[in-house]
């Protein structure tokens, strides 16, 4: 079965720095999806990033970047330039190559950015 | 841009009654789902659906679980006799193809008394 494991419950930085949020999951499979979502206090998971497996090239989106290490199943979230709105939990998700759009999530990380 | 929608976002009920929890998916997705987070855990997946049958469902969706598209736009879960352990923030999501980004709604926060 697949397990998805965040290790870092809480973390913080001060805004304009950069942080690094770990995730590492377990699977026999070879193709799979990653995938970071972000849940504000608003409640509303909104998906800050997407990995595909068979692609070595790390996934970014604006200041939002991943390092994907396939062979230590490793795919840690670095934010840069914090801003005080990425205060949120953010959880890393996994979901297998089959039809059935399963999501496997992290226990989550909370990231507080302070002024 | 378009949003998965969920009501009511707080839902208040007797222990052993029926609830049903609403969705409206994104008009033009095919694939939904239902996940579940308990305060303080994980989102934990219950069941995907597509083309009007359940594709997946996890330990958690027995029996007491059930879902339906009754038309063209809505999702729903259903809880038949519910719980004090079925306490819970319900999402719903939805995605174009089943390997595709899920969008997710804002959430039904269920209290069981």
């Amino acid at each position: 079965a697949q397990t998805v494991t965040q290790s870092q419950p809480e973390m913080s930085v001060q805004e304009a720095e950069t942080v690094t949020l770990s995730c590492t999951y377990d699977t026999s499979e070879s193709n799979y999806y990653l995938f970071w979502y972000k849940q504000p206090p608003s409640r509303q998971m909104i998906l800050v990033i997407r990995q595909e497996a068979y692609k070595q090239q790390n996934a970014t989106e604006n200041r939002f970047s991943v390092n994907f290490q396939k062979a230590a199943k490793s795919f840690s979230l670095k934010i840069s330039d914090s801003q005080l709105g990425d205060t949120a939990m953010y959880f890393c998700a996994f979901m297998t190559s089959s039809n059935t759009g399963k999501l496997i999530f992290g226990q989550g990380t909370t990231l507080q950015v302070k002024p | 841009e378009p949003e998965v929608t969920q009501t009511p976002s707080h839902q208040v009920t007797q222990m052993g009654q029926e609830v049903i929890l609403r969705c409206v998916p994104i008009s033009n997705h095919l694939y939904f789902y239902w996940y579940r987070q308990i305060l303080g855990q994980k989102v934990e997946f219950l069941v995907s659906f597509y083309n009007n049958e359940i594709s997946e469902k996890s330990e958690i969706f027995d029996d007491q679980f059930s879902v339906e598209r009754p038309d063209g736009s809505n999702f729903t879960l259903k809880i038949r006799s519910t719980k004090l352990e079925d306490s819970a923030m319900y999402f719903c999501a939805s995605n174009i193809r089943e390997n595709q980004p899920q969008h997710f709604g804002d959430g039904t926060r269920l209290s069981i008394l």
